[in-house]
């Protein structure tokens, strides 16, 4: 069963503390692969697409790439207004469905 | 430009009390979806509509139903309520339904069933 795995289930970093989050995918083919960030109460808020293997792209602070196995959300710098849950979608080449991860809840701490 | 919007914001209903979720986008966009969110799970599909006119179950559609009403807009009907389906339920669009289309989210509906 194709399936999507966040880790860590939650982050706690000081302000300015360096670090990445990862999504780790079953390797049955990927058509596209989704970040999103989601805060409290709110629906999630489109971040990112990456299509294959070495690409990367960049917002501010978040950096994400995408390896044939996994990607990875970099956060440079951090600010409390980062604190979020992100999460990453898959979609799958073989039945083009989108499947989330659970998320990785980030708190930054002033 | 509001983007996906959906109504009500909360809701709390008895077992068996049935409902209906609205939600309508501004962004021309041709496919809409329903997912619900529980603690510890991923969102997950549980009706779309790829174009004005169709309909198609997701990956858990059991005790929904769904109607797209126009391009804007697409509801969900609770029939029966029932405690499992105490869920964030949250509605998305794109522009097209295919693999690479990118969805946009509404703010979303948290449903209590007591």
């Amino acid at each position: 069963e194709d399936q999507v795995t966040q880790s860590p289930e939650a982050l706690r970093l000081q302000e300015g503390e360096s670090s990445s989050l990862n999504c780790s995918y079953t390797v049955s083919g990927l058509r596209g692969l989704f970040w999103y960030r989601q805060d409290p109460g709110k629906g999630p808020e489109f971040l990112f697409t990456l299509y294959s293997a070495g690409e990367e792209k960049e917002k501010e602070r978040l950096k994400a790439t995408l390896t044939k196995k996994e990607s990875f959300l970099h956060i440079t710098a951090p600010k409390p207004e980062d604190s979020a849950t992100y999460l990453c979608a898959v979609r799958w080449i073989v039945n083009e469905k989108l499947t989330f991860g659970t998320g990785t809840r980030l708190t930054i701490i002033p | 430009n509001a983007g996906v919007t959906q109504t009500p914001k909360f809701q709390v209903l008895k077992t068996g009390q049935s409902m209906t979720l609205q939600c309508a986008q501004d962004m021309n966009h041709n496919s809409m979806y329903w997912y619900r969110q529980d603690p510890g799970m991923g969102l997950r599909l549980i009706y779309y509509s790829a174009s004005e006119g169709t309909t198609d179950k997701g990956e858990v559609p059991n005790g929904y139903n769904v109607s797209r009403l126009n391009k804007r807009e697409f509801s969900l009907r609770l029939e029966s309520a029932a405690p499992s389906q105490t869920s964030v339920y949250f509605c998305a669009s794109s522009e097209g339904a295919g693999a690479l289309d990118t969805q946009y989210f509404g703010p979303g509906t948290r449903l209590t069933v007591l």
